[in-house]
C-alpha cells in the first residue's frame, strides 16, 4: 500500500531556515499536506500543494514538490522558537477513498 | 464554525471500565476519522466514516473497540472493557471533498487507564 516516510528529528538555531523532508510512494497522489502539532494539541493544517504544482509559498513557508522523485519538502524561513512542534507530511492519492496517508512526523527543535 | 469538538478532554478510568469518547464534526463535512496517538506507535487510523457509514475499520485493534456515527453531527468511540494499553490520545477529524479532503482535527481526548 501507499507509504509516507519522514526523518524523525531536526534541530536548528533560532533565525536559521528549517527544511523538513518527506518521501511518498503513491504515483497517483493528487494533494500533499503539511500539518503541525504543538504539544498537547491536535494536528493543524499548515498548507497543502496540488500535485501539478512544483512550489507553493505562504509567508515564511515554502513547499517544494518533486513529483518525479516523489519528494516533498517544507522550508520554514527565519525559524522561531514558536515553530518547535511535530510536523506531519500527508498524501491524498488514488482510489478516491477520502483518506490521507500520514508520515511518522518530524520533531523540530528550535534552539535560542 | 467551532471546529471539530471532542469530549471529554481528559479521561482517567480504571481497568475494566467502559469508556466513551465523543466527537462533533464540522457541519457539512462528510468524512469522519478516529485516530489514536502514542509515543510508541505514532498516529494510527482506527476507523473512518463517509456519510455516516463505516468505510474502513481495519485499524480497530480489538473487539473491545467499537465506533458509531448515528447522524452527521455526532460520533462515538467506545472501549469496553478498557485496559492500561489503551492509554493514548484519541483524535477525531473531519473533512469534505470540496476542501481537497484536508482534515480538520479536534483537540483530542487524553485517555489514561489505570
Amino acid at each position: 500500500g501507499e507509504d509516507v516516510e519522514q526523518s524523525l528529528f531536526l534541530s536548528v538555531r533560532e533565525g536559521d531556515s528549517s527544511v523538513i523532508n518527506c518521501t511518498y510512494t503513491d504515483s497517483s497522489s493528487t494533494y500533499l499536506y503539511w500539518y503541525k502539532q504543538e504539544p498537547g494539541a491536535g494536528l493543524q493544517l499548515l498548507t497543502y500543494i496540488f500535485s501539478n504544482m512544483d512550489m507553493k509559498q505562504d509567508q515564511r513557508l515554502t513547499v517544494l514538490l518533486n513529483k518525479k522523485d516523489k519528494h516533498l519538502s517544507l522550508r520554514i524561513a527565519d525559524t522561531q522558537t514558536g515553530d518547535s512542534a511535530i510536523y506531519f507530511c500527508a498524501d491524498y492519492g488514488s482510489g478516491n477513498t477520502g483518506k490521507l496517508i500520514f508520515g511518522q512526523g518530524t520533531t523540530l527543535q528550535v534552539k535560542p | 464554525d467551532a471546529g471539530v469538538i471532542q469530549s471529554p478532554r481528559h479521561e482517567v478510568t480504571e481497568m475494566g471500565q467502559e469508556v466513551t469518547l465523543r466527537c462533533k464534526p464540522i457541519s457539512g463535512h462528510d468524512y469522519l476519522f478516529w485516530y489514536r496517538q502514542t509515543m510508541m506507535r505514532g498516529l494510527e487510523l482506527l476507523i473512518y466514516f463517509n456519510n455516516n457509514v463505516p468505510i474502513d475499520d481495519s485499524g480497530m485493534p480489538e473487539d473491545r473497540f467499537s465506533a458509531k456515527m448515528p447522524n452527521a453531527s455526532f460520533s462515538t468511540l467506545k472501549i469496553q472493557p478498557s485496559e492500561p494499553r489503551d492509554s493514548a490520545v484519541y483524535f477525531c477529524a473531519s473533512s469534505h471533498r470540496t476542501q481537497n479532503y484536508g482534515y480538520t482535527f479536534g483537540s483530542g481526548t487524553r485517555l489514561t487507564v489505570v
